[in-house]
């Protein structure tokens, strides 16, 4: 069974630095593409970007790009998403997710990492 | 980046009832989309892929259709269950884009 298992619910203070990971479990980890989205309270979704385990490619959201870096590291089949200095527009839950095969849309989702800034 | 805009923002339905969802993209995206369902409380559910692609598991009363830039998701006899927010996503160009979504509320 895939499984993308995320990291706990976060608190954190402006200016602080953050990671946070999603382990995949079920399959191959390096032969699939992992996504990261974001929501923020109340919202829609948004693409941050993705990354492809097997050789770290990324692509990026250019409206993400130098906010944040992901990350992967193939052999404990997790990916990362990191950020430097936080700010409290940065308050979310951010989820992991996969495609079923090829393609872009995503079947199996992380169950989400609560992301807290605040002063 | 193209803009997905889905109408209503809110549709209030009665159980038994049909329900009629609409995403417009900005610009066209073939049939590069797909629709999510999503609870509170949980991470999205993937519906329909390349617009009118049942996911694995989904029942045969979720419908999409469109092409283009005019999409339409159908949820036919409500069950308490799909009352939720819906969302799109086209994956045509880079990056890739979300609606802000439509919430189906228990009329």
């Amino acid at each position: 069974e895939v499984q993308l298992v995320q990291s706990r619910a976060e608190v954190r203070k402006p200016g602080e630095s953050l990671r946070i990971s999603c382990k995949g479990s079920g399959y191959t980890f390096s032969y699939y593409w992992i996504a990261w989205v974001r929501q923020m309270p109340g919202k829609g979704l948004e693409w941050i970007g993705i990354i492809y385990p097997g050789d770290s490619d990324t692509r990026y959201n250019p409206s993400f790009q130098g906010q944040v870096t992901m990350s992967a590291d193939k052999s404990i089949n997790t990916a990362y998403l990191r950020w430097h200095s936080l700010e409290a527009s940065d308050t979310a839950i951010y989820y992991c997710a996969r495609p079923l095969d090829s393609g872009s849309h995503y079947f199996y989702w992380g169950q989400g990492t609560l992301v807290t800034v605040s002063s | 980046d193209i803009v997905m805009t889905q109408s209503p923002a809110t549709l209030s339905v009665s159980p038994g009832e049909s329900a009629t969802l609409s995403c417009r993209a900005s610009q066209s995206i073939s049939f590069n989309l797909a629709w999510y369902q999503q609870i509170p409380g949980q991470a999205p559910r993937l519906l329909i892929y390349d617009a009118s692609t049942r996911a694995t598991g989904i029942p045969a009363r979720f419908s999409g259709s469109g092409s283009g830039t005019e999409f339409t998701l159908t949820i036919s006899g409500l069950q308490s269950e799909d009352f939720a927010v819906y969302s799109c996503q086209q994956y045509n160009n880079w990056p890739q884009t979300f609606g802000q979504g439509t919430k189906v509320e228990i009329k």
